[in-house]
This record gives structure tokens, C-alpha cells and sequence, in this order.
């Protein structure tokens, strides 16, 4: 079946870490793929997407996530985490049950 | 410009009731996806509605039932509610079907004691 992996569910840095989270899914074809976060008390936004070209796509608040076909990566990199970061991240891409979400990486940013 | 609304944002029933959820799309917006969120769990798709037909169907039971109307607007229903359904409720809108960029709203919170 067409899944999502996230493989960290918790993850606590402190401000100015480097952070990677990673993403896997399981099928091939055409591949798009994204990342969302929830802030605390905030609705679920998107925060970059993957539709083709240029494997390396920036997203908002300085977060970028690399495409990487043959290990069916797509992992969501920041160089400094800031404290409001905190959030709830999820990888997603569209399969036949609709956009399909992985189980969530709930980071925190300890000052 | 309103983003999705969703309404009411928390309510409690009992088992065996029977609960409708509203949803205004994002302005532009005629596609209408609804999910499911356990907690600790990512959003599970439940259905899509576009020109007020549900064109996709995630792996839910046929308690879950929607509509969409010709405002764009959506209702979620869900019958004979069992404790299992107690969860966040998140409507979602795209400007077109299968794309994986929406719009969320904050959600309606499900007890069901």
C-alpha cells in the first residue's frame, strides 16, 4: 500500500541546532510530496512542497527539504532552529486514499 | 479574506448519536476534503467533495457521510457515533481536486462519551 513514514515522533533540540527530520514513502510513479506544521493552537499549514525539478525546495520560516528518488526520501531541514519552531510536523503526498499523512514529529525548541 | 472555517470548534456526544460538522471553504475555493485526526496520529482522509459530489473515499465506514453544497460549503455526518470516533475533525480546501496543497481550518473537536 501507499504510505508515509516519518521516522522521529519526538525530537527536542535546543535554539540554534541544526535539525533533520525524516520522511519516507513507499510507492513510485509521479511523486509529489509536502510538509505541513501545526504551531501550538494553530491550524496545520503547508509549509514547503515537491511537484518536480530542482530536487532541494525552499520553504517558509528558512525550512528546506531535499527530494531524493532513490532512497524515496524527502527529509525537512532547517540550519538554526529558532524557539518558535515548536511545532507539530507532518509529511504528506497524495495517494489513492486521498493526501496521506505520516504520524507526525512533535519537535520543541528549548531556549 | 476568511480561511476555512469550521464549526463548532469542540462538542460532545454519546454513543449512538448522531453529529453533523460545518465547513466554509477558503474564498476561491471549490474543492472541500475532510479528515480525521486521532490524537498522536496524523490527519486520516476521510472523503473529498467537489461539485457537490464525494469524489474520493479514504478507508472509512459508511457512518461518515458528507455533503457539499452549491456555495462550496460542507457538512460531515457521522452516525451511531461509537467512543473510537472522538477525535479532531479537520475540513480542508483546494482551488482544484488532487492536489496535495490545502487550506485547513482549526478543526472541530469530537467527544463521545
Amino acid at each position: 500500500a501507499q504510505s508515509v513514514s516519518q521516522h522521529n515522533h519526538h525530537v527536542i533540540l535546543s535554539e540554534a541546532a541544526s535539525l533533520e527530520l525524516g520522511c519516507n514513502y513507499s510507492y513510485g510513479g509521479t511523486v509529489n510530496l509536502f510538509w505541513y506544521v501545526q504551531y501550538p493552537g494553530q491550524h496545520l499549514q503547508l509549509l514547503l512542497k515537491y511537484f518536480s525539478g530542482d530536487p532541494l525546495v525552499k520553504g517558509i520560516k528558512g525550512f528546506e527539504a531535499e527530494f531524493i528518488k532513490s532512497k524515496f526520501s524527502f527529509n525537512l531541514r532547517k540550519p538554526s532552529v529558532q524557539w518558535s519552531d515548536t511545532a507539530e510536523y507532518f509529511c504528506a503526498a497524495p495517494t489513492f486514499d486521498g493526501l496521506t499523512f505520516g504520524k507526525g514529529t512533535h519537535l520543541i525548541i528549548q531556549p | 479574506d476568511a480561511g476555512v472555517t469550521q464549526s463548532p470548534t469542540h462538542l460532545i456526544k454519546t454513543r449512538g448519536q448522531q453529529v453533523t460538522l460545518r465547513c466554509s471553504p477558503k474564498s476561491g475555493h471549490d474543492t472541500v476534503s475532510w479528515y480525521q485526526q486521532a490524537l498522536g496520529q496524523g490527519p486520516q482522509f476521510i472523503f473529498q467533495y467537489y461539485e457537490e459530489e464525494e469524489r474520493q473515499r479514504g478507508n472509512f465506514p459508511d457512518r461518515f457521510s458528507g455533503h457539499q453544497f452549491p456555495n462550496y460549503s460542507s457538512e460531515l455526518n457521522v452516525n451511531a457515533l461509537l467512543l473510537g470516533d472522538s477525535a479532531l475533525y479537520l475540513c480542508a480546501s483546494s482551488p482544484q481536486q488532487n492536489t496535495g496543497e490545502l487550506f485547513f481550518g482549526e478543526g472541530s473537536r469530537l467527544t463521545v462519551l
